[in-house]
């Protein structure tokens, strides 16, 4: 298996645009979870889908921030509109069964200028 | 509240050394606890995990930990550390989602 997957690895975007991350879970995986990383705040998870359903969104931000799983296969964490203090490392990890045993994507590095 | 504790922000080891890297957590019921690796510039890589059983857990690259109940401690173990070992530790704790504690930073000196 390729791992999950997450694409762009790198985006740098000006203020007030738009940003939309992109995640592949690895196949057969039913918990997806998406966490922003940054030397101020660390490790922060944003929210958690089980079998695509969002099951706890309360680490999202602010309303600018939306996360969609459309299918099994495919999720997206959209920033809209993106402001300098979004910049950070975005995580996109999956598991099978249980929340705890998670693998990670290599993550976005998103910089908002 | 669940929590995960890391005590030790910032470690420096020599080549060769044995390294223990703590970890406490708060939580109410029998906890799933999980070690996790970071190298720079990527993602969270599963070191062991403890879910029950035997309380010493072996892992990956020549790790262990250690669940102690009476301490609420889970420590990460290495006997003799090498180069390739500096990375970036994470603790966690499974309850409906993960708690990571705050990282341990190990750098390691040739």
């Amino acid at each position: 298996d390729a791992g999950v997957i997450q694409s762009p690895r790198h985006e740098v975007t000006e203020m007030g645009q738009e940003v939309t991350l992109r995640c592949k879970p690895i196949s057969g995986h039913d918990y997806l979870f998406w966490y922003r990383q940054t030397m101020m705040r660390g490790l922060e998870l944003l929210i958690y889908f089980n079998n695509n359903v969002p099951i706890d969104d309360s680490g999202m931000p602010e309303d600018r921030f939306s996360a969609k799983m459309p299918n099994a296969s495919f999720s997206t964490l959209k920033i809209q509109p993106s402001e300098p203090r979004d910049s950070a490392v975005y995580f996109c990890a999956s598991s099978f069964g249980t929340p705890g045993e998670q693998y990670f994507g290599p993550g976005t590095r998103l910089t908002v200028t | 509240a669940q929590s995960v504790t890391q005590p030790d922000i910032h470690i420096t080891v020599s080549e060769g050394a044995s390294l223990e890297l703590r970890c406490n957590y708060s939580y109410g019921a029998t906890p799933y606890l999980f070690w996790y690796v970071q190298s720079p510039g990527q993602g969270l890589q599963l070191l062991l995990k403890y879910f029950s059983g035997d309380t010493l857990v072996q892992g990956i690259k020549g790790f262990e930990a250690e669940f102690k109940r009476s301490q609420s401690s889970f420590n990460l173990r290495k006997p003799s550390v090498h180069w390739s070992d500096a990375a970036e530790y994470f603790c966690a704790v499974n309850t409906d989602k993960l708690i990571f504690g705050t990282g341990t930073r190990l750098q390691v000196f040739p």
